[in-house]
């Protein structure tokens, strides 16, 4: 399968500052890749979907200004946390869509943001 | 919009007992993955089921597609500690726009 990595692993940050989530595919070009967060004890949500080349796609209830994604590389996907407050403190969670007959998505490491 | 619903969201067993964990749909999937986290971790990938009452084994594990493909569930005969961790299930809908729709997850405690 996809290996997936994520910078960094853990973040923190005070309130107001901005922070960038690095998502890189090691070994496959992925066209499609997925942010989620997840909230201690929770399902993942999808945040939003990043396609290279082209302006990411958000989930409702998601502020893409709040949220920017950069996927300016078949490897590797940007989310930046813009001017973070301490409810944004979560995991943030990527994802690439391999494809093929059965779309198996292979998971990042997440990084865990937290504002103080 | 589509949901996928899961239950138990909790489940304590002693070491050596079964574990059993359902997903059902609220409209038809495509195709239903499972995966596995543990505590700390990021979710696993474990199978996909794409046929209508298909049925995968791995192990003491063993996945169920339901014949109206909006259901499913994951039994664990034997539970060992290592089988500790949240297992989530998440389906593609019927339009199939890659987009995986996750359940809320069971987390499973196991008592040695």
């Amino acid at each position: 399968g996809a290996v997936v990595s994520q910078h960094p692993s853990r973040v923190i940050c005070k309130s107001g500052t901005s922070v960038k989530i690095e998502c890189r595919s090691l070994d496959f070009q992925a066209t499609t890749m997925f942010w989620y967060r997840q909230f201690p004890k929770k399902s993942l949500m999808l945040m939003a979907t990043s396609n290279e080349g082209s302006k990411a796609t958000y989930e409702q209830g998601v502020e893409k200004d709040k949220f920017l994604i950069n996927h300016a590389s078949l490897t590797l996907s940007t989310l930046t946390v813009t001017s973070a407050h301490p409810e944004d403190s979560s995991f943030y969670i990527c994802s690439l869509l391999v494809g093929g007959a059965y779309n198996e998505q292979f998971f990042g490491p997440g990084t865990r943001l937290t504002v103080l | 919009g589509q949901q996928v619903m899961q239950i138990p969201q909790y489940q304590h067993v002693q070491e050596g007992e079964d574990f059993t964990t359902y997903c059902n749909s609220s409209t038809t999937l495509s195709n239903i993955q499972w995966y596995k986290q543990r505590p700390g971790g990021h979710p696993v990938f474990l199978i996909q089921l794409v046929k209508s009452g298909e049925v995968k084994k791995q192990k003491r594990l063993t996945f169920q597609f339901g014949e109206a493909k909006k259901n499913s569930s994951l039994h664990i005969t034997a539970t060992q500690t290592t089988d500790v961790g949240t297992y989530f299930c998440a389906g593609y809908g019927s339009s199939n726009t890659g987009k995986l729709i996750f359940g809320q997850g069971t987390t499973l405690q196991v008592k040695p």
